[in-house]
């Protein structure tokens, strides 16, 4: 457990309406992730931040954004969800700096669009 | 640019027989491998890792791979399937030499994997 919380965990929306998803995390880390999973593609990454107000984007970007005004919260917004938005979320901690430290997840947002 | 090819979507193999699930990368550098397993509903674990030094590395739950450069494979495999073995198992890959910071995970599609009694 390395201590990520995400919120929602599930959420029903309406096309065309933002949805924010959060992801808190209680042990510093200075790298998260938001990853998309989905039937045959695996997980996909839409954003990462590097520090606090330092983000950038993953390969499935487009149609997201985030967010991190503190260490232990990054954001991800949905600014007007689509039905291909329909998917589960993971927010992601690296545990210290460099890659081949471990990339640790948390439980997933259940998200749908109707 | 880095990728992960995992061959097979749906493995199955019978209680106490060997796992076998394969994993090619593609990485202009070195690469660091990555074994993750996902239970239903849940989020990712890892299984096991390689970085540097041994090239057969052994995880939880009695899993192990062998990193074989000149194959560009990360096999996973484990000698006798157990019921909880079945899960949803994931290959990735990070590239060892990329700017500082900017590391970040490639994943494969994924391989199911199911027990049969």
């Amino acid at each position: 457990d390395a201590g990520i919380t995400q919120s929602p965990r599930h959420k029903v929306t309406e096309t065309g309406t933002p949805v924010t998803l959060r992801c808190h995390q209680t042990e510093n880390h200075r790298y998260m992730y938001w990853y998309r999973q989905d039937p045959g593609h695996g997980l996909r990454l839409i954003h990462y931040s590097y520090g606090v107000k330092d983000t950038d984007k993953g390969e499935v970007s487009d149609g997201y954004s985030v967010s991190r005004s503190k260490t232990e919260d990054f954001l991800l917004t949905l600014e007007s969800a689509t039905s291909s938005q329909t998917s589960v979320y993971f927010c992601a901690i690296r545990a210290g700096t460099g890659p081949g430290n471990t990339i640790y997840f948390g439980e997933g947002s259940w998200l749908t669009v109707v | 640019a880095q990728s992960v090819t995992q061959l097979g979507s749906h493995v199955s193999v019978s209680e106490g027989a060997l796992v076998l699930l394969r994993c090619n990368y593609s990485s202009s550098v070195p690469p660091y491998l990555f074994w993750y397993v996902q239970y239903p509903n849940q989020g990712l674990q890892l299984l096991l890792k390689y970085t540097t030094g041994a090239t057969l590395v052994k995880g939880i739950n009695g899993f192990e791979a062998e990193f074989k450069k000149s194959e560009t494979s990360f096999h996973l495999t484990k000698p006798s399937a157990h019921m909880s073995d079945a899960a949803e198992y994931f290959c990735a890959v990070s590239d060892s030499f990329s700017n500082f910071g900017n590391e970040k995970l490639t994943f494969g599609t994924g391989t199911r994997l199911t027990i049969i009694p």
